[in-house]
């Protein structure tokens, strides 16, 4: 079945610094979204993805998926300690927009002041 | 709107015992989605219902089902728990014409002892 694979689990970094999270799947993904869950929280929508090569801004945040659209990255700039947090990433296969979920692990994101 | 509400938030259970979950999706919502949320697994798919009719289905065994009502709330049960099966139960509902992007529910904790 579809896999999706996500690193770092852990990121630790400094107020300040950039992160950037991974996300690979085992097969080609009609779109990927991505989701933040605070600590104590539950998940968040923030984007989804349909576009193969498609950047998405927001604000801090850039999204990415690959060409092949089986890969797609969420990048951090200037961390801030409001952006603590697990990061997951969600891959929608089946070729249509209702196939089934299939979640990342998540990367859990440290920022220490 | 309100969001997505669960109940009960906490359970505890022991093992042998069913349980059902109640999940009450946000106003015009009528797909909802139910996830296993624990330490190790991160979150998994346990299956999605929209209009009454199971539309996806996960890897779990058959003692987790589920199903929806005509005002799309939705209920999912376990059967002869087992401790494995102690995890945050999350719920999500997603909107129609949207994205299939997941708002999620607080969760109910389930503790099987």
């Amino acid at each position: 079945g579809q896999q999706v694979m996500q690193i770092p689990q852990y990121q630790h970094v400094q107020e300040g610094e950039d992160f950037t999270t991974y996300c690979n799947s085992s097969t080609t993904l009609s779109n990927i979204q991505w989701y933040k869950q605070r600590p104590g929280g539950h998940p968040v929508f923030l984007i989804q993805l349909v576009k193969s090569g498609e950047v998405k801004k927001q604000k801090r945040l850039t999204f990415q998926f690959g060409e092949a659209k089986k890969n797609s990255s969420l990048h951090i700039t200037a961390t801030q300690t409001t952006d603590v947090g697990t990061y997951f990433c969600a891959g929608r296969g089946g070729g249509t927009s209702y196939g089934k979920l299939t979640f990342g692990q998540g990367t859990i994101l440290t920022v220490h002041p | 709107k309100a969001g997505v509400t669960q109940t009960p938030r906490y359970l505890i259970k022991t093992r042998g015992q069913q349980v059902t979950l109640s999940c009450s999706p946000i106003s015009g919502h009528r797909s909802v989605s139910w996830y296993q949320q624990t330490p190790g697994q991160g979150l998994q798919f346990l299956f999605e219902y929209f209009s009454e009719t199971q539309r996806n289905k996960g890897n779990f065994p058959g003692r987790f089902s589920g199903r929806q009502f005509s005002n799309s709330r939705s209920e999912m049960n376990v059967s002869t728990l087992e401790l494995g099966d102690s995890a945050l139960y999350l719920c999500a509902s997603s909107p129609p014409g949207g994205v299939g992007e997941q708002f999620f529910g607080p969760g109910t904790r389930l503790t099987v002892l």
